[in-house]
């Protein structure tokens, strides 16, 4: 099937412009995870979804962004009032866990979006 | 505290050399996951592996193989017969599994950018 896939592919906004990015994980995949990555470093963890409910959003660096999954499938992540320090690569992941059986899953990752603030 | 640390930040090799990606972890948890993912030029990042903290046997798929020594807290990975086609950044990524609603958030290391030349 599909992969993770993320809209747009670039996004140039404006310094104080708000954003908003799409992301279609794998179907079924009950997990869908948020990352940030600057240039040059490893990805760093923004906030996870199990369905439609926002368990952990303690990666988010400032109430300007804003995630939301509301029917546990495409989820939008949202940047208000955009600054320079947001220009970054937002990636998205997704995977079909986590269980008790198992525990954690391998996570699956879109193309990624890059936003550059002007 | 989580870590993850790939000291080698660049690599670089004639094809058909070995090479060895070193990583080093921290985490205060008897049960936590370990993977390696590679992100090609295109920038997707592409899963290769994941291991859990019970499973101490090395993993061997094609050209790659996998060193997991709990004693010494790495998760070295090792690409024999290097190719061009392996030309890309790598990874180290472990994720604690706390509660059974965290999902497995990952935390990346630093990368290897890893460069074999013809």
């Amino acid at each position: 099937g599909a992969g993770v896939s993320q809209s747009p592919r670039y996004k140039v906004a404006k310094r104080g412009q708000d954003v908003a990015l799409r992301c279609d994980p794998i179907s079924g995949h009950v997990s869908l995870f948020w990352y940030q990555q600057a240039l040059g470093q490893g990805p760093e963890f923004l906030t996870y979804f199990q369905n439609e409910a926002q368990l952990d959003k303690s990666g988010l660096p400032s109430d300007r962004f804003f995630a939301e999954r509301p029917e546990g499938s495409v989820s939008t992540l949202k940047i208000q009032r955009t600054q320079q320090e947001d220009s970054a690569v937002y990636l998205c992941a997704s995977s079909s866990g986590p269980d008790r059986a198992r525990g954690i899953y391998e996570q699956y990752f879109g193309p990624g979006t890059r936003l550059t603030v002007t | 505290a989580q870590k993850v640390t790939q000291a080698q930040t660049e690599i670089s090799v004639v094809e058909k050399e070995d090479v060895t990606l070193d990583c080093v972890y921290e985490t205060r948890d008897t049960t936590y996951y370990l993977f390696w993912y590679k992100q090609p030029p295109s920038g997707e990042l592409v899963f290769l592996i994941r291991r859990n903290s019970f499973d101490e046997q090395n993993e061997i798929s094609g050209r790659y193989s996998w060193n997991f020594q709990k004693s010494t807290s790495s998760f070295n990975f090792t690409i024999t017969a290097s190719q061009v086609v392996d030309s890309a950044v790598y990874f180290c990524a472990l994720s604690e599994y706390l509660f059974y609603n965290q999902g497995g958030k990952l935390i990346f290391g630093q990368g290897t950018e890893l460069s074999v030349k013809p």
